[in-house]
């Protein structure tokens, strides 16, 4: 059974500060994706590695950078949190194969800026 | 710009009916068209896909109906549950997904 896990389901901090969402996941997958989830707007892409050392900006990438160090670990900074940044954000992962594009996904993280 | 528009974005369903949420695309190069299913605190789960080249796939008592020309794609709920009780999202793409702004279902009893 895939597992992805993520390191906070509720996080708060103060305008300006630097913060680190992290992502696990267990089944050696290449792929890993960070997205943002608000109301009325669905799932927006942040940040795409599709293997170590490697990402791609997704759709939203301002304010926001990515590391990938380790193949079972994407992480997500925000250099300088904003009030605009509060959301819930989900992380996902999956296996680079021509058969299927399924995405695995996190409990997520619900981060509230103030 | 969202590339996968979804409608509604809620509605509500008695027990033993039909749900059906609509999608509609943009890029024809999408190759991939999934729906996933949420429910309160938990993140999203694949539901049920589709490959352009099908124009239904049914699994149990969830269909998607696909029209490539129309590029609109539906997700049918048969016979609803309270238990069918969630947010769903469309999505389409390939390895990249872009998503649907969701449309939360309540099934009443």
């Amino acid at each position: 059974d895939v597992k992805v896990t993520q390191s906070s389901r509720y996080l708060v901090k103060r305008t300006g500060e630097k913060v680190f969402l992290e992502c696990v996941q267990d089944m050696d997958h290449e792929n890993m994706f960070w997205y943002r989830q608000d109301p009325g707007l669905g799932l927006r892409l942040i940040y795409f590695s599709y293997d170590v050392k490697m990402k791609e900006k997704g759709d939203i990438p301002e304010g926001y950078s990515v590391s990938r160090e380790k193949k079972e670990r994407f992480s997500l900074i925000l250099e300088s949190a904003s009030t605009n940044q509060t959301s819930m954000y989900l992380c996902a992962s999956r296996i680079r194969t021509a058969k299927t594009y399924e995405q695995y996904f996190g409990p997520g993280t619900r981060l509230t800026v103030t | 710009q969202q590339q996968v528009k979804q409608s509604p974005q809620s509605l509500i369903v008695q027990k033993g009916g039909i749900s059906i949420i609509n999608c509609a695309y943009e890029n024809t190069a999408f190759d991939y068209f999934p729906w996933y299913q949420q429910f309160p605190g938990k993140g999203p789960a694949l539901l049920i896909a589709i490959r352009p080249d099908v124009s239904e796939k049914k699994e149990g008592r969830f269909t998607i109906s696909f029209n490539k020309s129309a590029k609109q794609f539906s997700l049918h709920i048969m016979d609803s549950q309270p238990g069918d009780s969630a947010t769903y999202f469309c999505a389409a793409g390939d390895y990249k997904l872009s998503f649907g702004a969701g449309t939360t279902v309540t099934v009443r009893a």
